[in-house]
């Protein structure tokens, strides 16, 4: 079975431009989630999507952060325009959305706001 | 407020010996949970999880034990082997989203 896939792997960027992150869950998997890990903290869930609809976005900074999941496969991460405090490692995981079917993680990609 | 706690940021054990790492928990509704394994510049997978209807469970060299009435769990692992050094996370499994905690990072020196 193939992982989730995410890229980039690595990105540096100024602070106020814009950037994007791409995730293609594991074929099937209806739920797709975007984290967020701050060095030396633990992932922050940003968004929850259930097929392309959004189950819970209530810890994403929707001035800045946008999220997309329109044909309920692969979505993207957006941020426009981006902040220094925005440096953190974007994981991307899906599940099956079903019983207690356990999330599988991306390796996820490296923001540098500069 | 975090309802799922691990009050160890770290623990460093020697190869061959066990890791214990805790976990305390404020919810006596809570009656699953799971433990993540995170390597550096991978994300987070899946270890080992427990249900309230048993006090242990085993998988190799992991056994996770969970005490009900101190609302505390506890992950061991022997015999520890450099290859488990990681930050380990124990998070409540009765939501479809995962709420993580600053975890623990164990090291496993030779």
């Amino acid at each position: 079975e193939a992982g989730v896939a995410q890229s980039p792997r690595y990105k540096i960027i100024e602070k106020r431009q814009s950037v994007a992150f791409w995730c293609n869950p594991i074929s099937g998997h209806a739920t797709l989630y975007w984290y967020q890990q701050i060095l030396g903290q633990g992932p922050k869930l940003l968004i929850q999507f259930q097929n392309n609809g959004v189950v819970d976005d209530s810890q994403l900074p929707k001035d800045r952060f946008s999220a997309e999941r329109l044909k309920g496969v692969d979505s993207t991460l957006k941020i426009q325009p981006a902040k220094l405090e925005d440096s953190a490692v974007y994981l991307c995981a899906s599940s099956p959305g079903h019983g207690n079917s356990p999330l599988h993680f991306g390796n996820g990609t490296r923001l540098t706001v500069t | 407020d975090q309802q799922v706690k691990q009050n160890s940021p770290s623990l460093s054990v020697q190869e061959g010996r066990i890791s214990i790492l805790n976990c305390d928990y404020t919810n006596s509704m809570f009656d699953y949970f799971l433990w993540y394994k995170k390597y550096p510049a991978e994300g987070p997978t899946f270890l080992i999880s427990i249900s309230s209807i048993k006090d242990k469970n085993e998988d190799g060299r992991f056994t996770v034990f969970l005490n009900k009435s101190a609302k505390h769990l506890s992950l061991h692992i022997v015999p520890s082997q450099p290859g488990d050094s990681a930050v380990y996370f124990c998070l409540d499994g009765n939501t479809d989203k995962l709420i993580f905690g600053t975890g623990t990072r164990l090291q496993v020196f030779p």
